[in-house]
This record gives C-alpha cells, structure tokens and sequence, in this order.
C-alpha cells in the first residue's frame, strides 16, 4: 500500500539549532517526493520536491532533503533554525503516472526562544 | 499572479443547511483538487479535475457532498445537508498537468467550515 509516515508528531527546536525532520514512504513506482509548509491559517507552500538525479534537493527558506532510496526516506533539513519557521510540515509522495499526492500526517514545529 | 483563489475563507452555518465553497485556480493551470483537513484523518484528497472534467471522486464522502467544474477559472463543492461532522478546512489546489511531467500542487488559503 502506498503510504507516507510521519513519525514525529511534534517537534521543538531552540532558535538557531539544526532541524531534521523524518519522512518515511512507501511507493510502488518511482517516487516523486515533496515537503509542504502549511503556517497557521494559511495554506500549504511547496519547499522542496524530488524527481530524479542528484538525492540532495535544495529547497526555499534554507531547507534541503536528501532521498535515501535504500531507507526509503526523504528527510527534511535546516542548519539554523529561525523562529519563522514554526508551522507544520508535510511530507507527500506521487508518482510519474499518477495525479495523486499522498500525504503524511504532519510535523508540527515549535521554535524556542 | 494572484494564486488560488477560495472563497469564503471562513463559514459558519447550521446543520442541515446548503454549504457552497468556492474555487478559482491559477490561470493556465488544467488540474484541480479538492481537499479536506482535518485533525483525526489529516488531509483527503475528495475529488480531482482535469480539462474541467471530474477523474477521480473516490474521496467524496457521501452523496451530500458534490463538486463542478463548469469552466477552467472556476469551481465549486457543494454540501447538502451539512451536518457538524463536515467542519474542516477545504482546501482547492491546482497545477498544470502536462504529459510525462508532474507539477507541484499550489494551493489556495483554505476554507474554513463550522457545521454547527
């Protein structure tokens, strides 16, 4: 079955810290791989995405992933964390013959002073 | 470019009354989804359009809930009758889904909804 986890329902970061959030997949094609930002009220923007090629994809806001196909993993990344960056983040996975996203469950980032 | 448009961005009405949400994608984009978010089951995709035609209403819950699409600028998802359980935020996305290719999804703000 196709499906995204999430494991991390919550996180906390103190302001400056480096971030890692976890993405775990399962896909039966090739997958095609997204992380979402959603800030309060607001809806999601995309920051990154992977198709193919190099497996360390830069994204806006100072975010990378890297795609370990071995893990099937596509975690998320920041070296310094900023408090404009709490929000929650989704992790989602398509495919090449299909329209459909499927979404994890979400990481919600809280950011310390 | 203005992005997708939703409207309104917040609803509050009471059961069993006709909720009707609305829908502008981003000019040129052929691809529209319809989402549901909520905190037990995170976000359902209820239905997608391409080329204004329905493909996929697996998603939609039941027959009280309806979505057209009755030209590329413009769409709608209707419920009749709402009922408290339909409170989420709907969100409307859109991308253009061009052959051997697959684009991002942009989405609009959301529509609140409150069924009480």
């Amino acid at each position: 079955a196709q499906s995204v986890t999430q494991p991390d329902i919550h996180i906390t970061v103190s302001e400056g810290a480096s971030l890692e959030l976890r993405c775990n997949y399962s896909y039966g094609a090739t997958p095609y791989l997204f992380w979402y930002v959603q800030s309060p009220g607001q809806g999601l923007q995309l920051l990154l995405k992977y198709f193919s090629g190099d497996t360390l994809v830069q994204g806006i806001k100072g975010f990378e992933a890297e795609f370990k196909r071995s893990q099937s993993s596509f975690n998320l990344r920041k070296p310094s964390v900023h408090w404009s960056d709490a929000a929650e983040y989704f992790c989602a996975v398509g495919g090449d013959s299909s329209y459909k996203l499927i979404f994890g469950s979400g990481t919600r980032l809280l950011v310390r002073p | 470019d203005a992005g997708v448009i939703q409207s309104p961005r917040h609803e509050v009405t009471e059961m069993g009354q006709e909720v009707t949400l609305r829908c502008k994608p981003i000019s040129g984009h052929n691809s529209l989804f319809w989402y549901r978010q909520t905190m037990m089951r995170g976000l359902e995709l209820l239905i997608y359009f391409n080329n204004n035609v329905p493909i996929d209403d697996s998603g939609m819950p039941e027959d009280r809930f309806s979505a057209k699409m009755p030209n590329a600028s413009f769409s709608t998802l209707k419920i009749q009758p709402s009922e408290p359980r339909d409170s989420a935020v709907y969100f409307c996305a859109s991308t253009l889904n061009a052959a051997g290719a697959y684009n991002e999804q942009f989405f609009g703000p959301g529509t609140r909804l409150t069924v009480l």
